[in-house]
């Protein structure tokens, strides 16, 4: 069982947007601006879309955004495209002496 | 532009160690602006961080194999290397090693805090 959760799975037709939640404690997301997403596509290593909470990285598309309420993360994409259909991964930084957790990932499909 | 790439025996038997190497190139491990990750993926499955080591040699485990595990680093060779001990079949997975962002501010330390880039990934499959 991961640390943070994350929906199993999302879905959304090309053109829309779609948000996928990443779910903690005070001890991790809550409680730190060290919220990072990764899109992994099937036998690829992740690639880093989001860190710092809202932070995009160079060359990632200005359509991946990223939020915090509370203890739990966000990530957007807006005008969905047939390439974001992959897996998306969330992470923290944690005061527990794991120092470091992930989501047990979303799988992003495009209808 | 910085790219990581992982090396070493596919196969592994159980019992024994599981010796992986990461080698850095485009930029240099002894940048005292990063930690240098090892981070697996079990098949089907989530992420599960291993551990980090900064360029001084520091080291930093993940309690869930921080007795069987070993990171090191040779500065002179721009690599890392991870040692796993007494594997079993719970430790196929893929490994990736990742270039590993921190934050200092004044007297504390928050990290690891993301991971860029990743190297392409190795399967270690455990099994006589």
């Amino acid at each position: 069982q991961s640390a943070l959760t994350q929906p199993a799975s999302v879905s959304g037709s090309p053109g829309q947007s779609i948000t996928m939640s990443c779910t903690g404690t005070s001890s991790d997301v809550g409680g730190y601006n060290y919220v990072s997403w990764y899109q992994q596509y099937p036998g690829k290593a992740p690639k880093l879309m989001i860190y710092d909470v809202s932070n995009r990285p160079s060359g990632v598309s200005i359509r991946f955004s990223g939020s915090k309420s509370g203890n739990t993360a966000s990530l957007t994409i807006s005008g969905l495209q047939a390439e974001d259909e992959a897996d998306y991964y969330c992470s923290s930084y944690t005061s527990s002496s794991t120092v470091v957790v992930f989501g047990g990932g979303t799988k992003l499909t495009v209808l | 532009q910085v790219q990581l790439q992982e090396s070493g025996p596919g196969l592994v038997k159980p019992s024994q160690t599981l010796s992986l190497t990461c080698t850095v190139s485009g930029g240099s491990i002894n940048s005292g602006d990063y930690y240098w990750s090892w981070i697996r993926q079990h098949p089907g499955k989530g992420l599960e961080w291993i551990g980090y080591i900064y360029y001084s040699g520091g080291t930093y485990y993940n309690p869930s194999v921080r007795s069987r595990v070993t990171i090191s680093v040779d500065t002179s060779k721009n690599h890392f290397s991870l040692r796993l001990r007494s594997v079993t079949a719970a430790d196929t997975a893929v490994y990736y090693c990742a270039r590993t962002h921190y934050d200092s501010t004044g007297s504390s330390t928050f990290g690891p805090n993301w991971f860029d880039p990743w190297g392409q990934g190795t399967l270690v499959i455990v099994s006589s």
